[in-house]
């Protein structure tokens, strides 16, 4: 079975700095897909960024990108220039390739809590 | 275009007690799921469904049960609700693909269960 690991239960960064927050997975299959979640205060989970492993290029969406060294299982997110509303739990996931019964289901590491101070 | 609803967004309940929660979608999504979030656990996989008519039990299923009649609604019943089952939960769905598609959340259901 598949397991996510987030060692960072909480970090925090300056405001317009850069962070790190990381996550390993471990898995026997050679094709799957990542993901980093956000959840603000509101609760509401919001898709920050996807990787495919079979693409050896690093996943950007804006300030957020990922370093992802697949024969490491190693998947970490970087949030550049920090802005305060990016205060929030961020979930690392990870979900099979394929189709059909489980195939479409994600598992969540535990969360790391980040801080943005001003 | 409203995504993915949960229905009630609060609940109290008493040990012993039912209750239904409703999720909907109006994404045409094949796969539709119930998650629990308790601080220090992510999320959990409760239940799924890869289509109409169909559900199949994720890593917790213990003292939950669903149906899925239409495609559009999942619904999750606790038949005698414990306190243990004081949680956040959330309805996700997304496309029957092997294009690793994301999930889509709904806003969540507190639920306190005394």
């Amino acid at each position: 079975a598949q397991t996510v690991t987030q060692s960072q239960p909480e970090m925090s960064v300056q405001e317009a700095e850069t962070v790190t927050l990381s996550c390993t997975y471990d898995t026997s299959e050679s094709d799957y897909y990542l993901f980093w979640y956000k959840q603000p205060p509101s609760r509401q989970m919001i898709l920050v960024i996807r990787q495919e492993a079979y693409k050896q290029q690093n996943a950007t969406e804006n300030r957020f990108s990922v370093n992802f060294q697949k024969a490491a299982k190693s998947f970490s997110l970087k949030i550049s220039d920090s802005q305060l509303g990016d205060a929030a739990m961020y979930f690392c996931a990870y979900r099979s390739a394929g189709y059909g019964g489980s195939q479409g289901n994600l598992i969540f590491g535990k969360g790391t809590k980040l801080s943005v101070k001003p | 275009n409203a995504g993915v609803t949960q229905t009630p967004k609060f609940r109290v309940l008493k040990t012993g007690q039912s209750m239904t929660l409703l999720c909907a979608q109006d994404m045409n999504h094949e796969y539709m799921y119930w998650y629990r979030q308790d601080p220090g656990m992510g999320l959990r996989l409760i239940h799924y469904s890869v289509g109409e008519g169909t559900t199949a039990k994720g890593e917790v299923p213990d003292g939950y049960n669903v149906s899925r009649l239409k495609k559009q609604n999942f619904l999750l019943g606790l038949e005698s609700a414990a306190p243990s089952q004081t949680s956040v939960y959330f309805c996700a769905s997304s496309y029957d693909s092997p294009l690793g598609y994301e999930q889509y959340f709904g806003p969540g259901t507190r639920l306190t269960v005394t």
